[in-house]
């Protein structure tokens, strides 16, 4: 299988914040790779998909890019409402998910 | 407007049976892939089961941990879909969500989500 690693595991920031959350693949993943919002008590959410897609309704703040093996999700400048956990989705083989990043307020 | 909604959790003991099923509203359940996902108590997220549309004769895919103890199946009629869990361990306790795969596994609507407790 193919393990994903994010990091940081645990990430402070504040309003406004532009923050960025990596995930390396432990091989190639040829772009197949989507991130995911969840907040607490809730289902995640499709944010990217395919490495720089953004999902329909998704705020143009939120931005993804990478290749190879390392993907990158990036929050231009972080609103109240975007604390919660992320999640990178590999599917170019048997899917995994990341162990999270937990974004909270600093 | 797309729902998914999940029902059938529950506190079952060691090796027992489990039905889970996701309600589909919105959208026709025969033209989608379908997939479970779960997330063990203060953990990740866990992709376990996929189901492919009608185009693909409904074929069915598992993680290693579920193989051969879980499947997968729908009833278009009702637009249902089910994830049959037999043989259920301790580690499968969990949040159990079903979600629509969009294309290409963008997994766009989720269901909210039910608990399943394995304990004796």
């Amino acid at each position: 299988d193919i393990q994903m690693t994010q990091s940081p595991s645990l990430l402070s920031a504040s309003v406004g914040d532009r923050v960025t959350i990596n995930c390396k693949a432990s091989q190639n993943i040829n772009k197949y790779l989507n991130w995911y919002q969840q907040k607490l008590g809730e289902a995640p959410k499709l944010l990217i998909y395919n490495t720089n897609n953004l999902q329909t309704g998704i705020p143009s703040r939120f931005s993804g890019s990478g290749s190879g093996t390392d993907y990158t999700l990036t929050i231009s400048s972080l609103q109240p409402e975007d604390f919660g956990t992320y999640f990178c989705f590999q599917h170019n083989s048997w899917p995994t998910f990341g162990a999270g990043t937990k974004l909270e307020l600093k | 407007e797309v729902k998914l909604a999940v029902h059938g959790g529950g506190l079952v003991e060691p090796g027992s049976s489990l039905r889970l099923s996701c309600v589909a509203s919105g959208f026709t359940l025969g033209d989608y892939y379908m997939e479970w996902v779960r997330q063990a108590p203060g953990k990740g997220l866990e992709w376990i089961a996929a189901t492919r549309n009608r185009a693909k004769d409904y074929s069915a895919e598992y993680s290693v941990s579920v193989n051969g103890r879980f499947t997968i199946s729908r009833d278009v009629s009702q637009n249902i879909l089910y994830l049959h869990m037999n043989n259920l361990k301790t580690e499968d306790t969990g949040i159990y969500y079903c979600a629509r795969d969009g294309g290409i596994r963008s997994f766009d609507y989720w269901g909210q989500g039910v608990m399943v407790t394995v304990s004796s």
